[in-house]
């Protein structure tokens, strides 16, 4: 099966930054994905990696390590509107679907 | 416009009655998926289809049902056998093995 481990609470201050970190176990590996959800809302994707490294999209970037089933995405410049759940997603390889770890709920205080 | 749509936003049932989510994507997605979340909690998988008439069971189906009768569809049914259906439920539709899903605004189901 598959299975996430992300915490469950981050605090940082506006302008800060933060990291967010996964661990992850999965029947194969397709890739790893990162989602945002504010409240009363849907998640909405943030970014994707299959290989590892380092992938950045404007102020989020999201890394990964296959061999340690471990990857982590990466706030910068944080600002109050970044207060919201963010989700990491797996998907392995096959018919497997895509399953999401129980979030962790990110605050930006002043 | 391209996108996935859920009806209604707010549901009502009393206790004891079948209900039937929406779920309508034009994105040309194969795959779909149905979530439930519960207030502080993640996503956790009812059901999924990676193609039409074909769908497996996720985490959590017990009491619920679905269809895939058209590649844009994908119903879900909440049965009188789910003992606390009281949920936000989530659909999503992606390409075939593809880890960009994208959401429906959610379906809040309120049983009473």
């Amino acid at each position: 099966g598959q299975s996430l481990e992300q915490p469950s609470e981050v605090t940082a201050v506006e302008g800060a930054i933060v990291q967010i970190n996964c661990t992850y176990q999965t029947s194969g590996f397709y890739g790893l994905s990162w989602y945002q959800q504010h409240d009363g809302g849907a998640p909405t994707f943030l970014s994707y990696n299959a290989l590892d490294g380092l992938e950045e999209t404007g102020r989020f970037s999201s890394f990964l390590s296959r061999s340690d089933s471990y990857g982590y995405l990466l706030l910068q410049e944080l600002q109050m509107k970044d207060s919201a759940s963010y989700f990491c997603a797996v998907r392995g390889t096959g018919n497997t679907p895509l399953v999401f770890g129980k979030g962790t709920r990110l605050s930006v205080i002043a | 416009d391209g996108g996935i749509t859920q009806s209604p936003k707010y549901l009502f049932r009393k206790e004891g009655q079948n209900v039937t989510l929406s779920c309508e994507q034009n994105l040309n997605h194969d795959a779909m998926y149905w979530y439930r979340q519960d207030p502080g909690q993640g996503l956790r998988l009812i059901y999924y289809s990676q193609i039409v008439n074909d769908f497996q069971k996720g985490d959590i189906a017990e009491g619920y049902s679905v269809s895939r009768e058209k590649k844009e569809s994908f119903p879900l049914t909440v049965t009188s056998a789910q003992k606390n259906p009281t949920a936000f439920y989530l659909c999503a539709s992606s390409v075939s093995r593809n880890t960009e899903a994208f959401f429906g605004q959610g379906t809040r189901l309120t049983v009473v």
